[in-house]
């Protein structure tokens, strides 16, 4: 059974901060490794996705990959208000594979 | 910009009713696929499609089943609706080989008596 696991938080960070935000994965064939944000009530919505090791940025976000440990991370700088919202990530296995794997999400409040 | 709809935002069925669920997408994608979301579990995948009448089985496919017709559209029937499937249905779409792409639908809140 392939898992991944996200801390279900609250995390709770100050306006202005880094928010970090963890997921690890047991399938060590995982190739596409994916950020979903879902604001309460709404779908989710694709923010990052990373296929490499080491960091890729896009704004405030930096998704990090480290396949070796089976570990991505989204990191928020500057977070906002508007930041708060359930983090989700995905990951999908290798080639042939249709299916994304979900964390059951980290809930982010970004304290003004 | 793409578009996923479903056909319902909410829902409220008695046990033992045949449910259907729509979901209709505007952007050609091959694959589609049916999740519901519950709080504690997260989000898990009941059913997907790949291609018009093709059908693979998610990680929960028991108690329900899957139409898929015509390209832009992927119904979730549940045969007899039964009060643990009470949750948030969220259809998603995307072109193969482009899960950088995936779209979700709004999502309907079932409520199962």
């Amino acid at each position: 059974q392939k898992e991944v696991e996200q801390n279900s938080g609250p995390l709770s960070v100050p306006e202005g901060a880094i928010a970090s935000l963890n997921c690890t994965y047991s399938d060590r064939g995982s190739q596409s490794f994916f950020w979903y944000r879902q604001y309460s009530g709404k779908s989710p919505e694709l923010i990052m996705f990373i296929y490499s090791n080491g960091d890729k940025e896009d704004g405030r976000f930096t998704a990090q990959l480290n396949k070796a440990s089976q570990y991505v991370s989204l990191l928020i700088r500057d977070s906002q208000p508007s930041d708060s919202a359930t983090y989700l990530c995905a990951v999908k296995a290798g080639a042939g594979s249709y299916q994304l794997t979900f964390g059951k999400g980290t809930k982010l409040s970004v304290i003004p | 910009d793409v578009k996923v709809t479903q056909s319902s935002r909410y829902l409220v069925k008695r046990t033992g009713e045949k449910v259907f669920l729509e979901c209709v997408q505007d952007m050609d994608h091959e694959n589609m696929f049916w999740y519901r979301q519950d709080p504690g579990l997260g989000l898990r995948l009941i059913y997907f499609s790949y291609d018009v009448k093709m059908k693979e089985k998610g990680d929960i496919p028991e108690g329900y089943s899957v139409s898929r017709e015509k390209k832009e559209r992927f119904s979730l029937i549940l045969e007899s609706a039964s009060t643990n499937q009470t949750s948030m249905y969220l259809c998603a779409s995307r072109p193969t080989g482009r899960e950088d792409t995936q779209y979700f639908g709004p999502g309907t809140r079932l409520t199962v008596l």
